[in-house]
């Protein structure tokens, strides 16, 4: 079954602090790999995007992870900010219109 | 960049009645559009897949005759939700393929929707 399961659920961090959310995904094919932010009311909006030959990603203070091999992706956040709280998402393509969205993450970062 | 624009933001109906939201690519056509309904705290689901020119395609649990969805042009796709009841309240948001996007999605800022 193609699935993508993200961690922590929540996350509460202190303002400058860094903190690093995961991604297992079980999809076959594999295509490549999104991380969105979220912020709450709004659509998603995209960070990085991996295909399986890449195993990094930087945007900022944002740096995505993949390892293809044990199926896992990281979003690294450094000296996280108050307007990085947000809910972050991994997605899955399988390919040409077929994605796999993980729960989420829900991250709040505190002055 | 690609750029979705969704219309309303938000939108609060009495029962029974339909609500029509709206979906347009800015800058780039979209034969393929997308729309997510998102209750709170829980992930994008995919509702259906709206192409142009065709009659959307719908994932299973989705009624079609209920939210109807209209693809006419190669920018603007449209979502009604007919008869609403408070349990069709959510948060729905669009989405379109772009190559500007190198080929993933770009989304719309979202429609609240109540139905009271």
């Amino acid at each position: 079954k193609n699935q993508v399961e993200q961690s922590p659920q929540s996350l509460i961090i202190l303002e400058g602090k860094n903190c690093t959310l995961q991604c297992n995904y079980t999809v076959s094919p594999f295509s490549n790999l999104r991380w969105y932010k979220q912020d709450t009311g709004r659509g998603p909006v995209s960070l990085t995007i991996m295909t399986f030959s890449e195993n990094t990603k930087s945007n900022g203070r944002y740096t995505a992870t993949l390892d293809a091999d044990t199926k896992q992706s990281s979003l690294h956040i450094t000296a996280s900010q108050l307007s990085d709280s947000a809910s972050y998402i991994c997605v899955v393509s399988l390919g040409t219109y077929k994605y796999i969205f993980g729960t989420g993450t829900r991250l709040k970062v505190l002055a | 960049g690609a750029v979705v624009s969704q219309h309303p933001s938000w939108v609060i109906c009495k029962s029974g009645t339909s609500v029509k939201i709206e979906c347009r690519s800015l800058d780039f056509q979209a034969t393929t559009m997308f729309w997510y309904r998102q209750f709170p705290k829980q992930s994008l689901m995919l509702m259906a897949t709206s192409n142009e020119g065709s009659k959307a395609t719908y994932e299973q649990g989705v009624e079609k005759d209920k939210f109807l969805i209209n693809h006419a042009s190669l920018t603007l796709s449209t979502l009604t939700v007919t008869s609403a009841h408070p349990e069709d309240s959510s948060f729905y948001i669009c989405s379109a393929r772009s190559d500007r996007a190198n080929y993933g999605y770009t989304f719309g800022s979202g429609t609240r929707l109540t139905v009271v």
